[in-house]
């Protein structure tokens, strides 16, 4: 079985700070990993995926992680943020052929 | 490319009624649709996995004669829930998955808010 675990529900850095999201994982195979942010009253939309090609992978609006096997992880970060990062950020293991989320973690973004 | 749909975006509708919500994939087809249950500031709970052409695989736990799953072409599925109550209150979203895509990518759509009074 799969499963993901998102370190911090809620996570508020200032305007152009690092933002570091945390996301660990348990597979029993090699896992497909996916971060995913979700706007308030919308679906989610696709950030970045791993599927076992290069280790650190880039996304969309500057976002990237790497997958660190030996840590089972799969941090997302961002150099510096933006007031519109502001929103809910879901990590999600794929395995039999469904998607796992973590709990989600609600980036905020201080002025 | 790789839009998905919801209709309607959001519903109310009275205890005891049932309502149906639409999900489509605009720009591909979809042979699988899953359909997911989102509670506010909780995570997603995949509810049921459709195939096209065949029955829907529920998740444990999941009311099979209560959230009607209709997959009955590849670009959509429908959702219904029968005889909804207050407890049925909540935020659906569907996904889609295209038969050319990596096994486990989803395409979400935007969701559909749906209260019972």
């Amino acid at each position: 079985a799969q499963s993901v675990t998102q370190l911090g529900s809620h996570v508020s850095v200032s305007e152009g700070a690092l933002v570091l999201l945390r996301c660990n994982y348990s597979s029993s195979v090699p896992p497909y990993l996916f971060w995913y942010v979700q706007y308030p009253n919308q679906g989610l939309q696709l950030l970045l995926k791993y599927t076992s090609a290069a280790t650190l992978v880039k996304g969309i609006n500057g976002f990237e992680a790497e997958f660190k096997k030996s840590e089972t992880s799969f941090h997302l970060t961002k150099p510096s943020a933006h007031m519109s990062d502001a929103a809910e950020y879901f990590c999600a293991v794929g395995g039999n052929e469904k998607l796992t989320f973590g709990t989600g973690t609600r980036l905020t973004i201080i002025p | 490319g790789a839009v998905v749909s919801q209709h309607p975006s959001w519903v109310i509708c009275k205890s005891g009624t049932s309502v149906k919500i639409e999900c489509r994939s605009l720009d591909f087809q979809a042979t699988t649709m899953f359909w997911y249950r989102q509670f506010p500031k909780q995570s997603l709970m995949l509810m049921a996995t459709s195939n096209e052409g065949s029955k829907a695989t529920y998740e444990q736990g999941v009311e099979k004669d209560k959230f009607l799953i209709n997959h009955a072409s590849l670009t959509l599925s429908t959702l219904t829930v029968t005889s909804a109550h207050p407890e049925d209150s909540s935020f659906y979203i569907c996904s889609a998955r295209d038969w050319g895509q990596t096994l486990y990518e989803q395409y979400f759509g935007p969701g559909t808010r749906l209260t019972v009074t």
